[in-house]
């Protein structure tokens, strides 16, 4: 099974404050992805990564920066967070030489700014 | 940009009778359509997809969903639902950015409550 892992399931941070999340995949999987959830919103895109170095802005880049220095590791950085960053944040991956599209989803970062 | 809309933030129905969760499409081109599912707590699980070929798609836990392209529709649906087919459904549409790389972009989820 594919396995999508985050380094935490819930964070409390303070405003101002630097803030990794971490994202690891098993699969090999070329593209990985980041996104924040909430209600009423959906899942909206932040960044995305499609190959070791290699990233692109997603639909709200506002205040992330990402970084991806190995295949199966992809880090979203807050560097400086602010109330309206808490949400779930959710890391996926999915296989680009496959070419299906399918998403495979971490259980998600509940991260609190107060 | 491709985009999927999800009418209904809300679905109820009791146990035992078929659901059905409804999502719109707006794409160029042929669509690629996904259907995920969100326990609580949880992260995203992949449900099923259309690319082409036949309009109705068959998924995990018996879910199904139909391609209607005259609609520009890609509603779920499940015969006889349960109580544990309560969460979160996002439907999903593939949109292929500037760069030429593929993306999802997902509509604001519906949560279907079944009663027992």
């Amino acid at each position: 099974d594919v396995k999508v892992t985050q380094s935490s399931r819930y964070l409390v941070k303070r405003t101002g404050e630097k803030v990794f999340l971490e994202c690891v995949q098993d699969m090999d999987h070329e593209n990985m992805f980041w996104y924040r959830q909430d209600p009423g919103l959906g899942l909206r895109l932040i960044y995305f990564s499609y190959d070791v170095k290699m990233k692109e802005k997603g639909d709200i880049p506002e205040g992330y920066s990402v970084s991806r220095e190995k295949k199966e590791r992809f880090s979203l950085i807050l560097e400086s967070a602010s109330t309206n960053q808490t949400s779930m944040y959710l890391c996926a991956s999915s296989s680009r030489t496959s070419g299906l599209d399918e998403q495979y989803f971490g259980p998600g970062t509940r991260l609190t700014v107060t | 940009a491709q985009s999927v809309a999800q009418p209904e933030d809300q679905v109820n129905v009791a146990e035992g009778n078929p659901l059905t969760v409804k999502c719109t499409y707006s794409v160029s081109g042929n669509p690629y359509l996904f259907w995920y599912v969100q326990y609580p707590n949880r992260g995203l699980q992949f449900l099923l997809k259309y690319i082409t070929g036949d309009n109705l798609v068959k998924g995990s836990y018996g879910f199904e969903a139909e391609f209607n392209k005259s609609q520009t529709s890609f509603h779920l649906k499940k015969p006889s639902a349960l109580v544990s087919d309560s969460a979160l459904y996002f439907c999903a549409v593939r949109d292929i950015r500037n760069s030429g790389y593929s993306t999802l972009t997902f509509g604001k989820g519906t949560m279907l409550l079944v009663s027992p």
